[in-house]
């Protein structure tokens, strides 16, 4: 499965919104639960990758709830509201309705 | 607490087998639906998810690297451990261990800090 994120990059100012895209190859729709399978994670320079959201929009426990996941099948969205200094990161879509395949990664920039 | 750390050599020779350990703590191994993962990063690239290890001893590898891949766990030691043979410069990286959730699904929640290998005679 391929996932393909857009943009590659977007310079969004203090307090406005960012939108990052994701979209796979496939549906990632696990029909035993009803949820797709698509995580996001954040990355910052010399970090290792951080869990944001997973299953498509459950944000995972302490993430700020700026940090929205939405979308379903093959089209996903990571909107982060109210963007601070500390949101400039890389971020990746990961799959995991078949072997784990990351997005090309989204630089987000203040 | 849950904490991963990856260990093993910083520099190999191409066609060499390169072997990383993760050492773990604050979960089991034996724990329902538990799982460790390797993922690795290209300097300035993305993330490919390398293998995946569960709870009951089953084994996923990318389909990409199957041939080159093993990943076994020690329950006692709290350790899992990823080989990957004939090693070339492309596979110069940094290497994370990270821990999947008991919760169906294969994404990481706790990630190492990684460990750079550098492939290069």
């Amino acid at each position: 499965i391929v996932m393909t994120q857009s943009p590659d990059s977007l310079a969004v100012s203090l307090g406005e919104r960012a939108t990052i895209n994701c979209k796979s190859s496939q549906s990632l729709l696990y029909r035993s639960n009803n949820k797709d399978c698509l995580a996001w994670y954040q990355q910052k320079p010399g970090q290792p990758p951080r869990l944001l959201i997973y299953w498509a929009s459950t944000r995972e426990f302490g993430v700020p709830d700026r940090f929205n996941g939405s979308g379903s099948g093959t089209d996903f969205i990571l909107t982060i509201s109210n963007l601070q200094a500390e949101d400039a990161a890389v971020y990746y879509c990961q799959q995991y309705y078949g072997d784990e395949t990351f997005g090309q990664g989204t630089k987000v920039e203040i | 607490q849950i904490t991963l750390k990856e260990s093993g050599p910083t520099l190999v020779k191409p066609t060499q087998t390169l072997t990383l350990t993760c050492t773990f703590s604050g979960f089991s191994l034996t724990s329902t639906g538990v799982g460790v993962g390797w993922i690795r990063q290209p300097p300035g690239k993305a993330l490919e998810w390398l293998a995946l290890i569960y709870w009951d001893d089953d084994k996923r590898y990318s389909p990409s690297l199957k041939s080159r891949l093993t990943i076994t766990k020690d329950t006692s030691k709290n350790q899992v451990v990823l080989t990957m043979t004939n090693m070339d410069p492309v596979d110069t990286g940094t290497y994370y261990c990270a821990h999947r959730p008991n919760n169906y699904g294969d994404y990481f929640d706790y990630w190492g800090q990684g460990t750079l290998v550098t492939v290069s005679s």
